[in-house]
């Protein structure tokens, strides 16, 4: 099973300021058909996941340009550029390359 | 609007049987694979089975292997998740969520887990 690896798993950060999240995976996430299947979830308290990004740096219909995605083989960051009070919640790495499906363990983001 | 709405979950006894569904309104049915993914209480996100867009095809989690049923109806557009012999390790909050699309259509580009239901709660306990 590919192990997927974010760290820090807890991120206290100012308002407007940026915030980084790492992603490595134990494998290569490039599929045969040469995409990467890399995607980070947003899961704001008491609500189901939300996709921000897909394969790698691809944002999502409706995600705010605030959030970037970036990397290639086996190292993956989302990145902030400033965080507003609605960015608090819990951040979840995916991997949908391969079966089993794996997550990372989730960094939470919350304000200082 | 692609909607994906999760039920069926409840309270069980260890040992028991739960039937979980997802209903999906917005887009074509069978195009795409769906998959289940749950949350225990305070936990991280767990992917539990994918079933392929025709069905043919199932993938489950070791953790539940042998005790779950994936399942579609696509006349109905609905997504199943059979559950036997529930363990308390069980108790979570279950989504089901869109997944890859069958190769005739993968030249649209689609996300990989785009759209996500609300969840189902499964609690197992005595």
């Amino acid at each position: 099973d590919i192990v997927m690896t974010q760290t820090p798993l807890s991120s206290p950060v100012t308002l407007g300021q940026p915030a980084s999240i790492s992603c490595k995976s134990s494998q290569s996430l490039v599929h045969s058909d040469g995409n990467t299947y890399l995607n980070w979830l947003q899961q704001r308290p008491g609500q189901p996941p939300r996709l921000l990004i897909y394969q790698i740096s691809n944002r999502f219909s409706g995600v705010p340009d605030r959030f970037s995605g970036s990397g290639a083989g086996t190292d993956f960051t989302l990145t902030i550029s400033r965080v507003e009070a609605e960015d608090v919640g819990v951040y979840y790495c995916l991997q949908a390359t391969e079966f089993p499906r794996t997550f990372g363990q989730g960094t939470k983001v919350e304000i200082k | 609007e692609v909607q994906l709405l999760d039920s069926g979950g409840g309270l069980v006894q260890p040992g028991g049987s739960l039937r979980l569904s997802c209903a999906a309104s917005g887009f074509i049915f069978s195009d795409y694979a769906m998959t289940w993914v749950r949350q225990a209480p305070g936990r991280g996100l767990e992917w539990v089975s994918t079933i392929t867009g025709s069905g043919d095809r199932t993938f489950y989690a070791d953790s539940v292997k042998g005790r779950f049923t994936i399942s579609r109806d696509s006349f109905k557009g609905t997504l199943y998740l059979q559950m036997n012999s529930l363990r308390a390790e069980d108790t979570a909050v279950y989504y089901c969520a869109k997944d890859y699309p069958i190769a005739a259509v993968k030249f649209r580009g689609d996300a990989l887990f785009d759209f996500w239901g609300q969840g189902t709660l499964v609690t197992v306990s005595s």
